[in-house]
């Protein structure tokens, strides 16, 4: 089925440990993002992608990483896991900013302990 | 600072009424779009609606409709008929400012 396919959907980590967060969709889609969701806080960007090669920063991007080498992957990588990134991670694609609705993966729930 | 804000964090309701989920936003841009998104228990993130800023007619999607006033600022996501399974968190989202903090609406038998 066409969509956006996030790995894993669950994630126990150590604190110091590093680690990535896989995201995949097949509809072509040229715009990428991912986002944290907290409790009360609805989601907040941590990175996006507007195309290959082109990623930048949200509104929380501080302990992650990102890249963008074709336009149906975007990985997340968390360098040095804290407690503070305790979190549910989504992806989202959409065929560009703005005109579109995104199409969320599933999430990943990741704690860091 | 554009940002997007939901007043309410939670709402009950009667089965069978409407209800008026309301978001109010902040920007200087003049293109924007506006969007409604639906997350169940099950957690994922489902899209209702979209508006566009210089769309003249307010979007509608089955039984929701976004009820755009665009001198006010405010996009208020209008369900009609609610159903048990509406029951959910609801997101207001401005591309490409972000999400609000949502409302979790109950609705009761």
């Amino acid at each position: 089925n066409a969509g956006v396919t996030q790995t894993p959907k669950f994630q126990v980590l150590k604190t110091g440990q590093s680690m990535t967060l896989q995201c995949a969709q097949d509809m072509n889609h040229e715009y990428m993002s991912w986002y944290r969701q907290d409790p009360g806080m609805g989601l907040r960007l941590i990175h996006y992608s507007v195309g290959a090669g082109i990623t930048d920063q949200g509104e929380v991007p501080n302990g992650y990483n990102v890249s963008r080498s074709t336009t149906e992957d975007f990985p997340l990588r968390l360098l040095s896991a804290a407690p503070s990134q305790t979190s549910v991670y989504f992806c989202a694609s959409s065929y560009s900013v703005g005109q579109y609705g995104y199409t969320f993966g599933s999430g990943t729930r990741l704690t860091v302990v | 600072a554009q940002k997007i804000t939901q007043t309410q964090p939670g709402m009950f309701v009667q089965e069978k009424e409407a209800v008026t989920l309301d978001c109010t936003y902040d920007t200087s841009d003049q293109s924007y779009g506006l969007f409604w998104y639906k997350q169940p228990s099950s957690g994922e993130m489902i899209f209702l609606i979209y508006q566009g800023s210089y769309d003249e007619q307010n979007a509608t999607e089955g039984r929701y409709s976004l009820n755009f006033q665009k001198a006010r600022k405010s996009a208020n996501l209008v369900i009609s008929a609610s159903q048990l399974g509406d029951s959910a968190m609801y997101f207001c989202a401005m591309t490409p400012v972000g999400f609000g903090t949502g409302t979790r609406l109950t609705i009761i038998p």
